[in-house]
């Protein structure tokens, strides 16, 4: 066990509509990233906040969206879902930029 | 062409073998390295992380890491039913983004 918790697990939706999923980062980590892994595009980073604010952005959609609150944990909202945006989600987070990064579960999003 | 390349695999060897994984990259400005374990449906779980040129050994794991050829290596000695599982190579430069590699297969046949 990472530390790193996301909810839900598991979540099904259709076509063109939003979610939210959720990541607690480990106890005392103040950077979290988002990752989208699917089968044919493997591991790719999302966007990364520290302590509240936007640190980088990688390969994400305007579609998506993502938010650090206060208590450090994260948002990811993705909207007008498509079929193609099914895939696992992961979290990940450190103590600070360029310390380690440990994942959390995943979260497993199925767009029908 | 990917700043990381990795054999998707899947690589099968016989229970207590040495497994042997590597990964090539293209970007010099890459420093730190790390290999990642995933199984099936689950958050990839850090194994070994290293800076800059050099081996290191922990446990049954060796990573390895030739800045000059770029390219790096993981090595599993007496390899288990469990470590089967894939591989993940990720590395970084003085920033924080990640960047990994497709990832490797590998299947330990008891």
């Amino acid at each position: 066990d990472s530390g790193v918790t996301q909810t839900p697990k598991h979540l099904i939706t259709a076509t063109g509509q939003r979610v939210t999923l959720r990541c607690s980062p480990r106890s005392g980590d103040l950077s979290v990233y988002w990752y989208q892994q699917s089968l044919d595009q493997g591991l790719q980073f999302l966007i990364q906040y520290y302590n509240g604010e936007e640190r980088a952005k990688g390969n994400i959609l305007e579609r998506f969206s993502a938010q650090q609150f206060p208590d450090l944990h994260s948002e990811l909202n993705l909207s007008s879902l498509e079929l193609g945006d099914s895939a696992l989600y992961f979290c990940a987070s450190s103590v600070s930029p360029s310390e380690t990064q440990y994942f959390g579960p995943g979260t497993r999003l199925l767009v029908l | 062409q990917k700043e990381v390349e990795q054999d998707p695999g899947p690589l099968s060897v016989p229970e207590g073998a040495i497994v042997s994984l590597n990964c090539t990259y293209s970007n010099s400005a890459f420093q730190y390295f790390m290999w990642y374990r995933q199984y099936s449906r689950k958050g990839p779980e850090l194994l070994m992380y290293t800076y800059s040129s050099g081996n290191k050994e922990d446990g049954r794991f060796t990573a390895q890491v030739d800045k000059s050829s770029k390219y790096i290596s993981l090595f599993i000695r007496d390899s288990q039913p469990s470590d089967s599982a894939t591989y993940l190579c990720a590395m970084r430069a003085a920033g924080n983004k990640l960047t990994f590699g497709g990832g490797t297969r590998v299947l330990v046949k008891p």
